[in-house]
C-alpha cells in the first residue's frame, strides 16, 4: 500500500512568488491534514479536510494560503504572495474516517525556503 | 485546547544505555497520546499511541511509552539505545472534539553515541 506522498519535496522561491504544494493521501482515507513546522518550533495544524470539505482551517495563518481538495483525493495548498516567514517544512497527513483514536499518517513534508 | 511540551531540545545517550524522552500534556477531557519519530529526509512516522487500557504501551522499534494520568506525562523509552535510533521524535495529543487535529511538541532531537 503506498503511503502519503507530497510533491514537490523541495521548493525555492523569492518573495512575491506563488507556490502550490500537493499532497496524495493513502488511497481510501477521508481525512487530509496540512501542518506546517516552521524551523526548530512545533507542528502546528493547518486544516483538515472531510473528503472535500473544509472541517476546520482554524489554523491557516491568513487568507494568503488556500486549500484544496476537490474530488476528496488529493489536496493543494497554495501561498499567494510568499512571505519570507512562509518557510518551513509543510508536511500532509491522512487518516481513514472513524474516531479521534485513528493514527494519521504522515508525508515527507515539503521543504519551503522563501528567499 | 490541548497542547503538548517537550521539556529538552536535546537528549543524548550512549549505545545500550536506556532513554527516556520526555512529554507532558494538557487536554480537556480524555487524551489521544501519539508518539511519531522523523529520520532525517524521511517524513514523520508513527511509532506508538495511548488510547485507553494499561498505562505502559509498546510500539515499534522496541520504544515503549508510560501514560501518567496523575502527573500529565507520556514520556517515550527505550531500555536500550542504538545508534540508529538517533532522530527526531515528536510528542502529540489530540482530544474529541469537532475537528481531530492534532497538538505537536516541539520536538527532541535524540542523538546516540556508539
Amino acid at each position: 500500500e503506498a503511503g502519503v506522498t507530497q510533491f514537490p519535496s523541495h521548493s525555492v522561491i523569492e518573495k512575491g512568488q506563488t507556490v502550490t504544494l500537493r499532497c496524495d493521501p493513502i488511497s481510501g482515507h477521508d481525512n487530509l491534514y496540512w501542518y506546517r513546522r516552521v524551523m526548530g518550533k512545533e507542528i502546528k495544524f493547518l486544516l483538515h479536510f472531510v473528503k472535500e470539505s473544509k472541517q476546520d482551517e482554524s489554523g491557516m495563518p491568513n487568507n494568503r494560503f488556500l486549500a484544496e481538495r476537490t474530488g476528496g483525493t488529493y489536496s493543494t495548498l497554495k501561498v499567494q504572495p510568499a512571505e519570507l516567514e512562509d518557510s518551513g517544512v509543510y508536511f500532509c497527513a491522512s487518516s481513514p474516517l472513524g474516531g479521534t483514536t485513528d493514527t494519521q499518517y504522515f508525508g515527507p513534508g515539503t521543504r519551503l525556503t522563501v528567499l | 485546547a490541548q497542547s503538548v511540551a517537550q521539556p529538552e531540545d536535546q537528549v543524548n545517550v550512549a549505545e545500550g544505555n536506556p532513554l527516556t524522552v520526555k512529554c507532558t500534556y494538557s487536554v480537556s477531557g480524555n487524551p489521544y497520546l501519539f508518539w511519531y519519530v522523523q529520520y532525517p529526509n524521511r517524513g514523520l512516522q508513527f511509532l506508538l499511541k495511548y488510547i485507553t487500557g494499561d498505562n505502559l504501551v509498546k510500539g515499534s522499534y522496541g520504544f515503549e511509552a508510560e501514560f501518567n494520568k496523575s502527573q500529565t506525562s507520556f514520556h517515550l523509552k527505550k531500555p536500550s539505545a542504538l545508534v540508529s535510533d538517533s532522530a527526531l521524535y515528536f510528542c502529540a495529543v489530540r482530544a474529541l472534539g469537532n475537528n481531530n487535529d492534532m497538538r505537536f511538541g516541539a520536538g527532541t532531537r535524540l542523538t546516540v553515541k556508539p
